[in-house]
């Protein structure tokens, strides 16, 4: 079965830092990856999507991703967060078989992110 | 544009009681997924539904089961509840089935079972 991991669980960082959250996927195949935000009190948002292509993503907000498939790794990054940024990430793989290809997701953990002002 | 709806948003049930609740897509989106959400277990996928039929299922008893209608508005149904349903259950509509398909969610229905 495919799994995806976030390896932080909670981030805590001041404004004007970089960020870098880590995630890994299992499946070998070809795979869409995705980057969900969930702000308090708020729904799942997409921040940024691979679908193929360029392997380096931007999103919304100043956020982007890199897509390396040697390391089965989609990690996100912010190269200044702020304040507004604390909420929970997570990391998600389109996660069946390509013959049975549909549109159900695999998530991470999560990750909570605090940023102090 | 409307985004995907949900509801209810709360609702308390007891043990053994069960639970109906309903998701309106996206303005011409035909598949629906839905997911729950627990502090434990993260976030599941439950099942998917596209053209009134389930598509895909996760690793759920058969307590659980949906629908979807003609109109692509689909509800998922609890049975029996019990203690460890309480959760968060999201709702993700997207335009088609399939890679290269993205999924956008609801504010999801938050279920205390007592």
């Amino acid at each position: 079965a495919q799994s995806v991991s976030q390896h932080n669980h909670h981030v805590i960082l001041s404004e004007a830092a970089s960020l870098e959250l880590g995630c890994n996927y299992s499946y070998g195949g070809t795979v869409n990856l995705f980057w969900y935000v969930q702000y308090p009190g708020q729904h799942l948002q997409l921040l940024l999507k691979y679908f193929s292509g360029d392997p380096l993503v931007k999103g919304i907000k100043g956020f982007e991703a890199e897509f390396i498939k040697s390391k089965f790794s989609f990690n996100l990054r912010k190269p200044s967060v702020q304040w507004s940024d604390t909420a929970e990430y997570f990391c998600a793989v389109n996660g069946l078989p390509a013959n049975q290809a549909g549109t159900a997701l695999i998530f991470g953990k999560g990750t909570t992110l605090s940023v102090s002002s | 544009k409307a985004g995907v709806t949900q509801t209810p948003r709360y609702l308390i049930k007891t043990r053994g009681q069960q639970v109906t609740l309903s998701c309106s897509p996206i303005s011409g989106h035909r598949s629906v997924s839905w997911y729950q959400q627990t502090p434990g277990q993260g976030l599941q996928f439950l099942f998917e539904y596209f053209s009134e039929t389930q598509r895909n299922k996760g690793n759920f008893p058969g307590r659980f089961s949906g629908r979807q209608f003609s109109n692509s508005r689909s509800e998922m149904n609890v049975s029996t509840l019990e203690l460890g349903d309480s959760a968060l259950y999201l709702c993700a509509s997207s335009k088609n089935r399939g890679m290269n398909t993205e999924a956008f969610f609801g504010q999801g229905t938050r279920l205390t079972v007592v």
